[in-house]
């Protein structure tokens, strides 16, 4: 079975912490992808990858930063954790050029204080 | 500016009752439009509509897209408890093939 894993379903931390946020899939996809969702807003695309070492900025990356060494990881990473980036992330993954949707992760419910 | 818009926000029906939920978007270079059910954890996939006019169907649940009018919608008949989630819509367009959601709608349908 397909799996995207995200390695925390809660974490807590605190308002300047840098915090790392990681995903793994084990489909061989060459597509990655971080989300954040808010009550309200949907989701919202923060950055996105298309190969190794590759990245894009998607439509709120302030905050964030993002590393792809290896292919079947993509992880998150918040430079210093501020209260309004609580939220619920989910990371999604996607083989290139296939007509098809995301695969997703369980989500990381990250709260900061 | 692209964006995917949802309605209703919330819906509240009782067991056996039949909804539509709605998904409206303006987006370049549309390529497709999913829907995914999400419960207390990952989105899961419900359907791909690529054309206008031919429904996707399966078991209690259709979709159909208009790409006219730049809608879908999406049709649970005979609801069940297990149904209450959250329908997300999105949009496959542009350049490097993203996907862009709407806020979702809340279903909850009660016994």
């Amino acid at each position: 079975d397909v799996k995207v894993t995200q390695s925390s379903r809660y974490l807590v931390k605190r308002t300047g912490e840098k915090v790392f946020l990681e995903c793994v899939q084990d489909m061989d996809h060459e597509n990655m992808f971080w989300y954040r969702q808010d009550p309200g807003l949907g989701l919202r695309l923060i950055y996105f990858s298309y190969d190794v070492k590759m990245k894009e900025k998607g439509d709120i990356p302030e905050g964030y930063s993002v590393s792809r060494e290896k292919k079947e990881r993509f992880s998150l990473i918040l430079e210093s954790a501020s209260t309004n980036q609580t939220s619920m992330y989910l990371c999604a993954s996607r083989p290139r050029g296939q007509r098809n949707g995301y695969t997703f992760g369980s989500g990381t419910r990250l709260t900061v204080v | 500016e692209d964006k995917v818009v949802q309605s209703p926000l919330s819906l509240v029906v009782h067991e056996g009752d039949t909804v539509t939920l709605n998904c409206s978007y303006e987006v370049t270079n549309f390529r497709s439009l999913l829907w995914y059910k999400q419960e207390k954890k990952a989105p899961t996939f419900l359907f791909m509509l690529t054309s206008s006019g031919i429904e996707k169907k399966s078991g209690r649940l259709s979709s159909i897209l208009d790409k006219k009018e730049l809608f879908s919608i999406l049709n649970i008949t005979a609801t069940q408890t297990g149904d209450s989630a959250v329908y997300l819509c999105a949009v496959e367009a542009g350049n490097f093939n993203k996907f862009y959601f709407g806020s979702g709608t809340k279903l909850n349908v009660k016994p």
